[in-house]
């Protein structure tokens, strides 16, 4: 079965800093993989999605993912970390054409 | 509606009592999720829809979890006798068609506590 496995479940960062939360997936044909993000008491939003079309994807709020075919992972980035960013990051896979798969999160923690 | 609509926000059960999660889709979305999402971890895939037809509901933990949508639109989750480890957030999604090229819109769940 597809599955994701995320490195590290918690992250903090200095604000203006690099966010960098780490993903890889297992998986014997090429995925779709997502990455989501969940403030506190709501529901999950979709940073951004690879789709196979290109394997730098960017996404909303300055979130960008590369997928890297050798190294099965699809790390999530940020160049200049901001306080908004303060939530949990899900990296998900699908294993058919509906089914989403998700790591255990990140909880990313931004220091003024 | 503009978005994914799941009611209550939240429920208290006592052990053994039924609840029922509703979950308003946006209008036309033709997939529809439920998710269960335990406390700090990720959700896990609970049973899809398309239209009315329950596609997949290889998720679902026990006989005591039934989900519906008769008409293709609103879905019911509904957990019989419900233990401790029911208690959990369940998440609603949909999308608008069977592809992955478009993307899930979720719902800000649904937080059950089984007391």
């Amino acid at each position: 079965a597809q599955s994701v496995t995320q490195l590290g479940s918690h992250v903090s960062v200095s604000e203006g800093a690099l966010v960098l939360l780490r993903c890889n997936y297992s998986s014997s044909v090429p995925p779709y993989l997502f990455w989501y993000v969940q403030y506190p008491n709501q529901g999950l939003q979709l940073l951004l999605k690879y789709t196979s079309a290109a394997t730098l994807v960017k996404g909303i709020n300055g979130f960008e993912a590369e997928f890297k075919k050798s190294e099965t992972s699809f790390h999530l980035t940020k160049p200049s970390a901001h306080m908004s960013d303060a939530a949990e990051y899900f990296c998900a896979v699908t294993p058919n054409d509906y089914k989403l798969s998700f790591g255990a999160g990140t909880t990313v923690t931004v220091r003024a | 509606g503009a978005g994914v609509s799941q009611s209550p926000r939240y429920k208290v059960a006592k052990r053994g009592q039924d609840v029922a999660l509703r979950c308003d889709p946006i209008s036309g979305h033709v997939s529809l999720f439920w998710y269960q999402q335990a406390l700090g971890q990720g959700p896990e895939f609970l049973t899809y829809f398309q239209n009315e037809a329950q596609l997949d509901k290889s998720g679902l933990p026990s006989d005591r979890f039934f989900a519906e949508r008769p008409e293709g639109s609103v879905s019911t989750l509904k957990i019989q006798r419900t233990q401790q480890e029911d208690s959990a957030v369940y998440l609603c999604a949909s999308r608008a068609w069977a592809s992955n090229n478009y993307g899930y819109t979720f719902g800000s769940g649904t937080r059950l506590t089984v007391v």
